[in-house]
């Protein structure tokens, strides 16, 4: 099925550093979603938006819908260990509809 | 809030058998459910979509034959996977929206359910 352009695939940090990632699409979502997964789990739900523009933090992570709907992104400030996991953007079209998913960026954090 | 729970976590079985994987959402009423399977350093896979009450929708290439799902109740949908073969090994994670009371139609996903096929 369709997927979203997720980059970077992987990165490697060291503890402190800044991250940031990005989710793009060639059509419109109305909703764009960030999860992080770790090994043997279920996605986990970081941060929703719902409106073209906004911009949310939640804790050390911000994400920003893109004006054009289009795009997204999520960043992570002071990267700590525990940050170490996979992250998935997901955009959704309509309210309760199926999410179309990135491919994930791998995340690793350096002591 | 906003809680999925899946069981088993982990199940073996041999070739041929047929395996039940139930989905719950224990804190909220959830109207649609999906069903994913994810295979190592690979995304999550849509299979199908079931809203309470209804037959599920597949999506191409997946066959209802094989992956039967049942969503009877607001809470629990299963997904068996019949006469399970190798190649259906994989990690199976169930998610469900509904209204939650923190947002409405937001998916919560389930803490997946690894299958190995012998």
């Amino acid at each position: 099925g369709q997927q979203l352009n997720q980059s970077p695939q992987s990165m490697f940090i060291q503890e402190g550093e800044d991250v940031s990632m990005n989710c793009t699409s060639s059509s419109i979502f109305n909703t764009w979603l960030w999860y992080k997964q770790d090994p043997g789990e279920g996605p986990v739900l970081l941060i929703a938006l719902y409106k073209a523009g906004e911009l949310t933090s939640n804790g050390r992570l911000t994400a920003q819908f893109g004006i054009t709907r289009k795009d997204s992104f999520l960043n992570i400030s002071a990267s700590i260990p525990s940050d170490v996991g996979i992250y998935f953007c997901a955009g959704q079209l309509t309210s309760g509809s199926r999410l179309t998913f990135g491919e994930g960026t791998q995340l690793t954090v350096n002591p | 809030g906003a809680v999925v729970s899946q069981h088993p976590s982990w199940v073996i079985c041999k070739s041929g058998t047929s395996v039940k994987i139930e989905c719950r959402s224990l804190d909220f009423q959830a109207t649609t459910m999906f069903w994913y399977r994810q295979f190592p350093k690979q995304s999550l896979m849509l299979m199908a979509t079931s809203n309470e009450g209804s037959k599920a929708t597949y999506e191409q290439g997946v066959e209802k034959d094989k992956f039967l799902i049942n969503h009877a109740s607001l809470t629990l949908s299963t997904l068996t996977v019949t006469s399970a073969h190798p190649e259906d090994s994989s990690f199976y994670i169930c998610s469900a929206s509904g209204t939650s009371g923190r947002s409405t139609d937001t998916q919560y996903f389930g803490p997946g359910t690894r299958l190995t096929v012998l």
